[in-house]
């Protein structure tokens, strides 16, 4: 079945950091890939998200990559701010929208001054 | 602002008393989701409302059930909670199946 592998964290950065968080699927088709953000005592909100090979999905400096090619979706980020700490999931869904999104374990981030 | 809200934030239950967790939106929204989220685990559906036509997993257990008495709300009832039920709990809403999901905060359940 579809599956969602992110990578360990958590992860600590410094303010003005680049920020990678690693994210790989398993899927059948052609899944839709996203990226969610849960800042502490909130629920998930939508980051970004790409519906097909090579696009580039974008937001709040945010970016990720749809990669066919090695079946990833890694989230960047070139200067982190304290306002960035949040745990972030990303996720995908089959049958090329929205419906039933299997998300990842979570990479919780930390930014510090 | 239209929003998806779940009630309560916090709740504790029981072992084994029964426990109804609340959703409500005010987007006029098709389609009800609830997810379970245990610690450090990612979010895994439950079930799902599209309107009124309800939508088990299968490997939902049959303790959790779901109710959804009209567009704006929808119910989780975990009729005999155990330990290993104590999690967050999600609710999202989506237009229809293929459109952007609206997470409420969640409701974080113990059970004693």
């Amino acid at each position: 079945g579809n599956s969602v592998t992110q990578m360990e964290g958590p992860v600590t950065l410094s303010e003005e950091a680049f920020l990678t968080i690693n994210c790989t699927y398993t899927a059948t088709g052609y899944p839709s890939l996203f990226w969610y953000v849960q800042y502490p005592g909130e629920g998930l909100q939508l980051l970004l998200k790409a519906t097909k090979a090579d696009d580039k999905g974008s937001n709040k400096g945010f970016e990720a990559t749809y990669r066919k090619e090695t079946t990833s979706f890694h989230l960047e980020k070139g200067s982190v701010q304290v306002s960035d700490s949040a745990v972030y999931f990303c996720a995908l869904s089959d049958q090329g929208g929205s419906e039933k999104l299997v998300f990842g374990k979570g990479t919780k981030l930390t930014v510090n001054p | 602002d239209a929003m998806v809200i779940q009630n309560p934030r916090y709740q504790v239950t029981q072992f084994g008393k029964p426990v109804t967790l609340s959703c409500s939106q005010t987007l006029n929204h098709n389609v009800m989701y609830w997810y379970q989220q245990k610690s450090s685990q990612a979010p895994k559906l439950l079930f799902h409302y599209y309107d009124k036509d309800f939508n088990n997993e299968a490997d939902t257990p049959d303790n959790f059930q779901s109710r959804r008495p009209n567009t704006s709300f929808c119910f989780l009832d975990i009729r005999s909670p155990g330990l290993g039920d104590a999690a967050m709990y999600l609710c999202a809403t989506s237009r229809d199946r293929v459109s952007d999901y609206t997470f409420g905060s969640g409701t974080r359940l113990t059970v004693v």
